[in-house]
């Protein structure tokens, strides 16, 4: 069956740190990736996502996402994340006539 | 514009309750899904919508059943609750038909607890 991978269950930052989750998927062929966020409290948003074209795709709040065919990846990234990051993070993956299938998440917790 | 408005926002029931879910769009989309969100579990599809007149079923699709009332419209229904019902539902639609590259909205979410 197909599925979606995410790495890291629960992640904790401090300000200013780094950030990338992982996101692997078991499709073949061509597929659409997106990433979701869930903010404590409210639904969920759109972050990025890709369809087709540059591999590396931007989203908002300075986030970005790099699809690695080879690799079946889909990661998550931000240079420098803030208190406002804290949130719940869901890689989702479809293919044509095929519905989304989300992963199980991953919770940031960013410290100030 | 109000997106995807699910009602109720919370609901607790009894084991063997029924009880329906309701979300409408006013977006004009044509596909629509029901998801339930449990913990360390991520969002799984329950039913979808992918035009006015069909549904299909997602991955956990026993215990529930699905109407695509109108373009606007899909409800979700509980014939007889279950403690395993227990969770956060959030309905979403998209612009496309059918599936494939379609950029979700969602609803606010509804949470049921199960007695």
């Amino acid at each position: 069956a197909q599925s979606v991978s995410q790495h890291n269950h629960h992640v904790i930052l401090s300000e200013a740190a780094s950030l990338e989750l992982g996101c692997n998927y078991s499709y073949g062929g061509t597929v659409n990736l997106f990433w979701y966020v869930q903010y404590p409290g409210q639904h969920l948003q759109l972050l990025l996502k890709y369809f087709s074209g540059d591999p590396l795709v931007k989203g908002i709040k300075g986030f970005e996402a790099e699809f690695i065919k080879s690799k079946f990846s889909f990661n998550l990234r931000k240079p420098s994340v803030q208190w406002s990051d804290t949130a719940e993070y869901f890689c989702a993956v479809n293919q044509a006539g095929t519905a989304l299938i989300f992963g199980k998440g991953t919770t940031l917790s960013v410290s100030s | 514009n109000a997106g995807v408005t699910q009602t109720p926002k919370f609901q607790v029931l009894k084991t063997g309750q029924s009880m329906t879910l309701q979300c409408a769009q006013d977006m004009n989309h044509n596909s629509m899904y029901w998801y339930r969100q449990d913990p360390g579990m991520g969002l799984r599809l329950i039913y979808y919508s992918a035009s006015e007149g069909t549904t299909d079923k997602g991955e956990v699709p026993n215990g529930y059943n699905v109407s695509r009332l109108n373009k606007r419209e899909f409800s979700l229904r509980l014939e007889s609750a279950a403690p395993s019902q227990t969770s956060v539902y959030f309905c979403a639609s998209s612009e496309a038909g059918g599936l494939g590259a379609n950029v979700l909205t969602f609803g606010a979410g509804s949470r049921l607890t199960v007695l």
